[in-house]
């Protein structure tokens, strides 16, 4: 069965560094979105990406978060200084389409936990 | 706007006893929902989802959820906890305008005791 997958599992940086965090949607999607989730709290929603733009994005996505999908696979999540409250797990899911009466369920990768020393 | 509460953090029950994890919806629309599960330092699974078809939706390990729009509720259900099912739940409402962004419940951590 298809499935999101997501690199590095786990990443250490220190603060201001910049990182870089990857993810393969599932082949035929067409949506794609990473969520945030600082621990202990619930996920929250940061930014959505359709046809090589964003398409939403919250209010946590500031200037310092970027998205693009380089190569018609990955999807990368970057954020070009990081904060000791960037620490939390990302995930990335991917979905079909979206819309509709039964709008299809979204796939989550497994997530890549981020330390920020 | 649509919105999603999870009324219990942490829900205890003993091994082979009914699950009940509460969760209430708002929404402008008639919602979409979703319970997902998060086992310790795993990714979200989808359990089940309702989409407008039938109210009581069943999804996979036994659980199931029945929505009730008299009470904008979602509740998940399981008559008989297994040691397996300790995790985190979340009850999802999916945003059903724009991206179609998913909003997520605070979770209820749920323990099984032997």
């Amino acid at each position: 069965e298809p499935e999101v997958t997501q690199t590095p599992s786990h990443q250490v940086t220190q603060m201001g560094q910049e990182v870089i965090l990857r993810c393969v949607p599932i082949s035929n999607h067409l949506y794609f979105y990473w969520y945030r989730q600082i621990l202990g709290q619930k996920v929250e929603f940061l930014v959505s990406f359709y046809n090589n733009e964003i398409s939403e994005k919250s209010e946590i996505f500031d200037d310092q978060f970027s998205v693009e999908r380089p190569d018609g696979s990955n999807f990368t999540l970057k954020i070009r200084s990081t904060k000791l409250e960037d620490s939390a797990m990302y995930f990335c899911a991917s979905t079909p389409t979206v819309g509709g009466v039964n709008p299809y369920e979204q796939y989550f990768g497994p997530g890549t936990r981020l330390t920020v020393t | 706007a649509q919105s999603v509460t999870q009324l219990d953090s942490h829900v205890s029950v003993s091994e082979g006893t009914p699950v009940l994890l509460r969760c209430n919806y708002s929404s402008s629309y008639s919602p979409s929902l979703f319970w997902y599960v998060q086992h310790p330092n795993k990714g979200l699974q989808l359990l089940l989802k309702y989409t407008s078809a039938a109210t009581l939706v069943k999804g996979i390990n036994g659980f199931e959820a029945e929505f009730k729009k008299s009470e904008t509720s979602f509740h998940l259900t399981k008559p008989s906890a297994h040691m397996s099912d300790a995790a985190e739940y979340f009850c999802v409402v999916i945003f059903t305008s724009g991206t179609y962004k998913y909003i997520f419940g605070t979770g209820t951590r749920l323990k099984v005791l032997a």
